[in-house]
């Protein structure tokens, strides 16, 4: 079972709507969370990045919340646009040695947005 | 200031064959992590250089090597490929400033597209 689990797989809006995605994770101890947005055919984008004691943060339309209680963290899209239609990823980052970290992927949640 | 450079973009090999791939991090980054991606598993992690040394690993098997020059420049070597290793392969940087690596963003790269016929 991957210890970052994405929810829904794949979503389709319309453009002007908001939209939430999940993230639920296993991974402990907890470093950071972070959201990436990748376009088809492009490298990641790094949206938010979140320690533990860290509840929310916002990059202009985006904002991600984070409960390290639950170990659950959401991605709040408003006011969607074309340009947003791309896959999201949530990733878990465990502490190591040395200030280095373990990271885990999870598989992504593609959204379209369709005017 | 220039951003996380890949090369090649594209790439086809047969099975059996190695292939070698190239990242230049972003000026002034120490830090370099490749990944896989594919449809099936997606992002998965392969390893982390730092000082020209590897510091993370994933869950890859010992055909999957890499290495970290002094400019901070890296190379990913893959040998004996197989057909699975078709992916699509993501370099990131970031500064890795002295004990805060877990706050720093990773930037990437365009990846390495990689056919294996």
């Amino acid at each position: 079972k991957n210890q970052v689990e994405q929810s829904p797989q794949s979503l389709i809006i319309l453009e002007g709507k908001n939209c939430t995605l999940q993230c639920n994770y296993t991974v402990s101890p907890f470093s950071n969370l972070r959201w990436y947005k990748q376009d088809t055919g492009r490298g990641p984008v790094s949206l938010t990045i979140m320690t533990f004691s860290e509840n929310t943060k916002s990059n202009g339309r985006y904002t991600a919340t984070l409960d390290a209680d639950t170990k659950q963290s959401s991605l709040h899209i408003t006011a969607s646009q074309l340009s947003d239609s791309a896959s999201y990823i949530c990733v878990v980052s465990e502490p190591g040695s040395g200030g280095y970290q373990k990271v885990t992927f999870g598989t992504g949640t593609k959204l379209q947005v369709i005017p | 200031k220039a951003g996380v450079t890949q090369t090649p973009r594209y790439l086809i090999k047969t099975r059996g064959q190695q292939v070698t791939l190239s990242c230049s991090p972003i000026s002034g980054h120490r830090s370099v992590s490749w990944y896989q991606q594919t449809p099936g598993q997606g992002l998965q992690f392969l390893f982390e250089y730092f000082s020209e040394t590897q510091r993370n690993k994933g869950n890859f098997p010992g055909r999957f090597s890499g290495r970290q020059f002094s400019n901070s420049r890296s190379e990913m070597n893959v040998s004996t490929l197989e057909l699975g290793d078709s992916a699509l392969y993501l370099c990131a940087s970031s500064p890795r400033t002295s004990g805060r690596g877990y706050q720093e963003t990773q930037y990437f790269g365009p990846g390495t597209r990689l056919l294996v016929l």
